[in-house]
Parts: structure tokens; sequence; C-alpha cells
């Protein structure tokens, strides 16, 4: 059974547009969420985060979003550019030091 | 620079033999992990562990052994190779809770084929 799902196999956005990625999660004992941005050919590298006590988080270009109560959080990069095209990881952790649980991904083609 | 390096970056061997791919990390982190990446699956968790002598089985530990003798290694030992366990493999590494944040490090991973 999957618990961190990322519905969206793919997703195309137009440079300069935002691009909205999201993530539903089963897990009620999840209580930090990541993000991790993938280029081919390379390791995941992290990218932004949320505790559960946050219901947003900004960094730059990007923000992440909870929603606690839907169970699903989402990832806003404004504005979009090509350099951002790769594969977008969810990821989400319990209390304590669990190993993360990742979604299967989404690819963003941001076209120019 | 702290790093985490993976040999070999790519591997062929032939099914049945015993293949050990290595994992090494220079951020003095206690959680180390194991995952493999294949089309429409994402990143599945292989095996982890949380300090010297610990480990443990991930969501598909089947076939595939680790140690930890030290901090910095976490090699993944693949008993005897089969074509379904042809895949990309990535090594992760984290703080425990408390000595840092949360997120994972990785390396730059092995694409291995069984053939």
């Amino acid at each position: 059974d999957q618990q961190v799902k990322q519905n969206s196999p793919s997703l195309s956005v137009q440079e300069g547009r935002i691009s909205i990625l999201n993530c539903d999660y089963t897990n009620s004992m999840f209580d930090y969420f990541l993000w991790y941005k993938k280029y081919p050919a390379e390791g995941p590298t992290f990218l932004i985060s949320i505790s559960s006590i946050k219901d947003k988080n900004e960094d730059g270009r990007f923000t992440v979003f909870l929603n606690k109560s839907a169970k699903h959080l989402s990832l806003h990069i404004v504005p979009s550019q090509p350099g951002d095209s790769a594969v977008y990881f969810c990821a989400a952790s319990a209390l304590g030091n669990t190993p993360l649980v990742f979604g299967k991904g989404t690819r963003l083609s941001v076209i120019a | 620079d702290a790093e985490i390096t993976q040999s070999p970056r790519h591997k062929i061997t032939e099914t049945g033999r015993q293949v050990t791919l290595a994992c090494h990390q220079t951020w003095n982190h206690n959680n180390m992990f194991w995952y493999r990446q294949d089309l429409g699956h994402g990143l599945r968790l292989i095996h982890y562990s949380y300090g010297v002598q610990d480990t443990n089985k991930g969501e598909v530990s089947d076939g595939y052994s680790v140690s930890r003798s030290n901090t910095e290694d976490l090699p993944l030992t693949l008993e005897s190779a089969a074509s379904s366990q042809t895949s990309v493999y990535f090594c992760a590494s984290s703080y425990l809770p408390g000595q840092g944040s949360y997120e994972q490090y990785f390396g730059p991973g092995t694409r291995l084929t069984v053939t």
C-alpha cells in the first residue's frame, strides 16, 4: 500500500509560469515532509521541507504548502525555468528516527 | 568538503554472481540507506543502518544484504544476482534526529545490469 502518492507522472509548464506538483499521503503519523529534485544520471538532491507544525515554507522560487486535514502537500515553483526540468520526489517521515518514504516522482518539463 | 560516494558507477554482471556495491560518506552521519530506482516505482528502500553494527530491512530487501563495520561505509551485497535486480542503486546518509536536519544526502548512483 502506497503511503506517499504522486498521482501525476509528468507535468509540462511554460517558462515563467507557475509549476504545481502535488503529493498525498495516507499515514497520519507522518510529521515531516521533503521534496527532492533529480536530474538524469545524478542522485536526488534536497530541495525544501516542511514540518507538520507549519502550513507553508518558502525558499526563493520554491514554496511548499501542507494541508494536514487533507493529507496533501504541494510544491509551487514560481517562475518556472528550463533548469527546473527534472523529476521531483515527495518524501515523508514519521516522528523519530524512521526512514523516509518516497513517492514515485513527477517529471516536470519546463518549456522555453 | 563532506561528500557521499558510490562505486562502481556502472556495473555489468551475470546472473548468479555475487556483487558488492560500495558506499562511503564523510559527513559522519549515523544513518545510512540503500535505495533502488526503477521506472514506475520511484525510490524503494532496500536496507538501512542507524549506526555501527546496526542493519535493518527495508521494503525490498530480498536478495540483498548489508553490513556496517564503521560509520563511513555501508556496502550492499547481492548474494546471487538476478535479472530483476537490474536497476539504479542510490546510497544516502543523514543525521540522527536532534543532531541536524532530517534530509538525506544522496550519492550519485550505481547503474547495475544483470545479464
